[in-house]
């Protein structure tokens, strides 16, 4: 199947700083890309919908301010948690959809978050 | 509210037999449903989906069940392998081709 990478896997911040998260399609071209949130031992929440070359959806109770995605081009889309506090710690899963069909929405190994 | 329940945290399976997971939904606006396979520390894995306008599909060892009626559906795997261990999540589709998670179950395989 297509590769969607991550980066960085790893992150470790300082409360307040911002954190910038890439995730990118290797192999195909993603018009959409999709940003979850997993707190231990819970579900995959949707965070937003981000459309290349337009503006991100976010889902209810999700700040646009403080998740910044940016998807500027077809390969790649960013989520940056600005000014992260210990509450934003969670795992960060980033998918692409290179088709219509649900089989065709391909994950991101993840992004471990954990702010001090 | 949760659209879409695991009820089981937990399920632990001698090699060889069948594996069945559990997965109740309650919008009936879902439209298509996956099954994903999860590791530590990685991505989510497609492993099988169903429509909503079928009641069973099959690929190989992994069958997935739809009842619409008692908006449930299941995943069995049998044989179980030692490989199969793993974090199982159901998910449904509602629009926009978003994903609704259950809250996993994780199985695991006895050797």
């Amino acid at each position: 199947g297509a590769v969607v990478s991550q980066h960085p896997s790893r992150v470790i911040c300082k409360s307040g700083t911002s954190v910038k998260i890439e995730c990118r399609s290797l192999d195909f071209q993603a018009t959409t890309m999709f940003w979850y949130r997993q707190f231990p031992k819970q579900s995959l929440m949707l965070m937003a919908t981000s459309n290349e070359g337009s503006k991100a959806t976010y889902e209810q109770g999700v700040e646009k301010d403080k998740f910044l995605i940016n998807h500027a081009s077809l390969t790649l889309s960013t989520l940056t948690v600005t000014s992260a506090h210990p509450e934003d710690s969670s795992f960060y899963i980033c998918s692409a959809l290179s088709g219509p069909s649900f089989n065709e929405q391909f994950f991101g190994p993840g992004t471990r978050l954990t702010v001090l | 509210d949760q659209q879409v329940k695991q009820n089981s945290p937990s399920l632990s399976v001698q090699e060889g037999r069948i594996s069945i997971l559990n997965c109740d939904y309650t919008n009936s606006m879902f439209d298509y449903f996956l099954w994903y396979k999860k590791y530590p520390a990685e991505g989510p894995t497609f492993l099988i989906s169903i429509s909503s306008i079928k009641d069973k599909n099959e690929d190989g060892r992994f069958t997935v069940f739809l009842n619409k009626s008692a908006k449930h559906l299941s995943l069995h795997i049998v044989p179980s392998q030692p490989g199969d261990s793993a974090v199982y999540f159901c998910a449904a589709r509602s629009s926009a081709r978003q994903l609704t998670f259950g809250s996993g179950t994780q199985l695991t395989v006895l050797p």
